[in-house]
């Protein structure tokens, strides 16, 4: 029930193109989903976070959708760029408590020009 | 300042070494953590330390040793580690426990030999 499943395990998309990636928790507690963007051989940095009280929420050309009856949120990249190129981990936590971030298994993403 | 900044960003070192990561943040936060990540594979969780105690320790083994020596360092002390052990440390640090937005350092990649 502490999973987060995380797909595609790896995405290849052309410049200019829409990356989507898609995450599923069983823990209805979860009330904090992140998306941290990881760049080899480098840590893992914030990209953009969710609360379940809002549906969907921008930053950019980053988009996190949110579903909270299906518990499911995804990330859209538009008009994906070269240097967007790195994997991805979504996550989630519960907020305020002594839980840990739970992450997926990660997607590779890789934007070809 | 969002910047959480590791030392070293490399270190190799033997089975019989002893040797130390260290960890540092001035954005005022209160919960510091360190991770350990394989390659292509999520962070790892292994400790947290909220107001300078440790708060989570995720039964990791006792040839890991963390320390917090004020509310801005943390510092995590290696003796006698194996192979096995070779991966990138991550720190990161949040405004409170409870990872809401929580900040990665670039880690530290370790090399048992």
């Amino acid at each position: 029930q502490q999973q987060v499943k995380q797909s595609p395990q790896s995405l290849i998309v052309q410049k200019g193109g829409i990356s989507i990636i898609n995450c599923a928790y069983e823990n209805t507690a979860f009330d904090y989903f992140p998306w941290y963007q990881q760049f080899p051989g480098k840590g893992p940095a914030l990209l953009i976070a969710i609360r379940p009280d809002v549906s969907e929420k921008k930053e950019g050309r980053f988009t996190i959708s949110f579903n909270k009856s299906a518990k499911q949120f995804s990330l859209h990249i538009m008009d994906s760029q070269p240097g967007d190129s790195a994997t991805y981990f979504c996550a989630a936590s519960t907020e305020g408590g002594s839980e840990k971030l739970v992450f997926g298994k990660g997607t590779k993403l890789t934007v070809n020009p | 300042d969002t910047e959480v900044t590791q030392t070293p960003k490399h270190l190799v070192m033997g089975m019989t070494n002893k040797k130390s990561l260290k960890c540092e943040q001035h954005m005022g936060h209160r919960a510091m953590y360190w991770y350990k990540q394989k390659a292509k594979k999520p962070p790892e969780l292994m400790f947290v330390y909220s107001y300078e105690k440790l708060s989570i320790n995720e039964s990791v083994p006792s040839r890991f040793s963390p320390e917090c020596p004020n509310s801005s360092l943390l510092n995590l002390h290696l003796h006698a580690l194996q192979p096995e052990d070779s991966a990138l440390y991550l720190c990161a640090s949040s405004r409170r426990m409870g990872p809401t937005e929580a900040f990665f350092g670039q880690g530290t990649r370790l090399t048992v030999v």
